[in-house]
């Protein structure tokens, strides 16, 4: 069973502090794994995507990495801001190209 | 703008009732999904379509059915089978199944 875990579930920050968000996966044959973020009552929308052979992926102030060995990825967010403020849910693509998701983290930012 | 659009955004459905939620997309893409969201859990494949006619059971497709007779549209039918209906439900579409998805913003349904 492919399983995708996030820790912690919810994380409350002053704003400036650095975010760190976990995603640790049971499957080490993933084809890539996507960062999405999530706003109250919306869809996701895609962040960051690692495809299996690299090794980290950065877009403005967010960084994502992947270590298959470990089964883990990390997110970074720099000097996060109060609109940082959403859940983030990591997801990998495995086998017959089918998505697994993790709970989510749900981040706060105070202003 | 390309997306895609799901209605309605709020949907209630009674005891007996089925109910179909609306998946409609514009991006030309061959590929489309139906997930569940409930607190506390990822999301959940219920099912996918690769291809106009042809779809796929996914991980809780009990309770559901799906038509793809149309690119642009893949609505899904929550029947009475269902016991547990109550979730946000997200659709997803992507250019094939190797491709990154998209997603709409979403039908929650609630039991009256």
């Amino acid at each position: 069973k492919q399983e995708v875990t996030q820790i912690p579930a919810a994380l409350s920050v002053p704003e400036g502090e650095n975010l760190v968000l976990n995603c640790s996966f049971t499957d080490s044959a993933i084809y890539n794994l996507q960062w999405f973020r999530q706003d109250p009552g919306k869809g996701l929308t895609s962040l960051l995507l690692i495809q299996s052979s690299q090794r980290e992926q950065t877009s403005g102030r967010l960084n994502a990495s992947l270590d298959k060995s470990s089964g883990r990825s990390t997110l970074y967010i720099a000097a996060s801001q109060p609109g940082d403020s959403a859940t983030y849910l990591c997801a990998y693509k495995w086998g017959d190209y089918k998505l697994s998701f993790g709970a989510g983290t749900t981040v706060t930012v105070r202003a | 703008d390309g997306g895609i659009t799901q209605s309605p955004k709020y949907l209630f459905r009674k005891e007996g009732q089925n109910v179909t939620l609306s998946c409609e997309q514009n991006l030309n893409h061959d590929a489309m999904y139906w997930y569940r969201q409930d607190p506390g859990q990822g999301l959940r494949l219920i099912y996918y379509s690769q291809i106009v006619n042809d779809f796929q059971k996914g991980d809780i497709a009990e309770g559901y059915s799906v038509s793809r007779e149309k690119k642009e549209s893949f609505p899904l039918t929550v029947t009475s089978a269902q016991k547990n209906p109550t979730a946000f439900y997200l659709c997803a579409s992507s250019i094939d199944r190797a491709q990154p998805q998209h997603f709409g913003d979403g039908t929650r349904l609630s039991i009256l």
